[in-house]
């Protein structure tokens, strides 16, 4: 149990555009989700908390309108990131936490982003 | 802004020796938890300790919640190749986790 998914896997795009990455909790409900930064050899950084039915609480530096996140249901929170420049490209990774353990997370396989 | 200090930043061991590493932070949390990441993966769980003093394994692995819950450490039994990849320690406050910088193991055969 417990397995969380995210789409695309990788994604490579040109500067200016837009991508949408989806995280989704497969076999339980998600109230909060989670979006991480992950840059080369350095650790996770978290970019935003998402609660389904209400509007994202992003961590300090981080722009609300870059990054755009939607959690409409308790099992899908997706993230797009807005006129994406060459310095966007990162590992991005989402959690949902499992309340029944404590609200401990469990991460998705992450998602490769390149902007060219 | 908390921080944790994870080490060693990185081992290189013989196969089945056994691996020790460990956080400290100078605030308290809730909950530790034991991550590892595989590349090009997102962080797989290990272990979680929910209680200050508890000690917990998961198979060949050992972890303890430390009793003033400022650190915690991870433990690898009897190492082999397939235990490669990134250890992150974790302390969580609330909901929020923090992450430490993470501890890179190679392992020779």
């Amino acid at each position: 149990g417990a397995v969380v998914s995210q789409h695309p896997s990788w994604v490579i795009c040109k500067s200016g555009t837009s991508v949408k990455i989806e995280c989704r909790s497969l076999d339980f409900q998600a109230t909060t989700m989670f979006w991480y930064r992950q840059f080369p050899k350095q650790s996770l950084m978290l970019m935003a908390t998402s609660n389904e039915g209400s509007k994202a609480t992003y961590e300090q530096g981080v722009e609300k309108d870059k990054f755009l996140i939607n959690h409409a249901s308790l099992t899908l929170s997706t993230l797009t990131v807005t006129s994406a420049h060459p310095e966007d490209s990162s590992f991005y990774i989402c959690s949902a936490d499992l309340r029944d353990r404590g609200d401990t997370q469990y991460f998705g396989p992450g998602t490769r982003l390149t902007v060219l | 802004g908390q921080q944790l200090n994870q080490s060693p930043q990185s081992m290189f061991i013989q196969e089945g020796e056994d691996v020790s590493m460990n956080c400290t932070s100078s605030s308290i949390f809730n909950t530790w938890l034991w991550y590892k990441q595989d590349p090009g993966e997102g962080p797989v769980l290990l272990i979680a300790l929910y209680k200050a003093g508890e000690l917990t394994s998961n198979g060949r692995l050992t972890a303890q919640f430390g009793i003033t819950r400022k650190d915690s450490f991870l433990n690898i039994s009897a190492s082999i190749p397939s235990d490669v990849g990134i250890y992150f320690c974790a302390g969580q406050y609330g909901n929020k986790l923090v992450f430490g910088a993470g501890t890179i193991l190679r392992v020779k055969s």
